[in-house]
């Protein structure tokens, strides 16, 4: 079935810190690929999403690219604040379904 | 808008009672979403409605689970018995419409559950 694997954290980072979660996916067909944002006490929120091969999603400095050819959905930051410190889910949707695949998250803590 | 509302924000409870979540989406979001979050686990998908009609039921657990959409602004889940391995975050989110490819979902802030 599908399923998404995601670097495990927890990450520490020092502000203006690069960085990086890597994230790969198994998919029977041709996905459309997501990454959602929970802070701490709230629900998860879509940060950007991909729906195609070779796709870029990007917003409020973060951005990944639709790889096809290495299944992956790696997430770049590259100067992270404070403000970035939570969790962050990679997730996948095939065929337009209804279902979203969640990995397990990686939480992120960012230093000032 | 106020976005997706949960209520209530915890619930602390003993083993075998009735445990009642609830769940107001978006005005004018026709799809709705139970998910159960552990650290276990991670994000589940309990359930799935579509214009009020439950269409994937198959991610509830088991028949202590139930969960209804009586009317496109209010959603339950129920847990009758509850048990401490139910004890997780339960989420509900929305979206305009089917499939999650193209409609992104707005989760609600989560109902903490404890069961003692």
């Amino acid at each position: 079935g599908d399923s998404v694997t995601q670097m495990e954290g927890p990450v520490t980072l020092s502000e203006e810190a690069f960085l990086t979660i890597n994230c790969t996916y198994t998919a029977t067909g041709y996905p459309s690929l997501f990454w959602y944002v929970q802070y701490p006490g709230e629900g998860l929120q879509l940060l950007l999403k991909a729906t195609k091969a070779d796709d870029k999603g990007s917003n409020k400095g973060f951005e990944a690219t639709y790889r096809k050819e290495t299944t992956s959905f790696h997430l770049e930051k590259g100067s992270v604040q404070v403000s970035d410190s939570a969790v962050y889910f990679c997730a996948l949707s095939d065929r337009g379904d209804y279902k979203l695949s969640f990995g397990a998250g990686t939480t992120v803590t960012v230093r000032a | 808008d106020a976005g997706v509302i949960q209520s209530p924000r915890h619930e602390v409870t003993e083993m075998g009672q009735e445990v009642t979540l609830r769940c107001k989406p978006i005005s004018g979001h026709n799809s709705l979403f139970w998910y159960r979050q552990t650290m276990m686990r991670g994000l589940e998908l309990l359930i799935y409605f579509n214009n009020n009609v439950p269409i994937d039921d198959s991610g509830m657990p088991e028949d202590r689970f139930s969960a209804k959409m009586p009317n496109a602004s209010f959603s339950t889940l129920k847990i009758q018995p509850s048990e401490p391995r139910d004890s997780a975050v339960y989420f509900c989110a929305s979206s305009l419409a089917l499939g999650a490819a193209n409609e992104k979902l707005f989760f609600g802030s989560g109902t903490q559950l404890s069961v003692l």
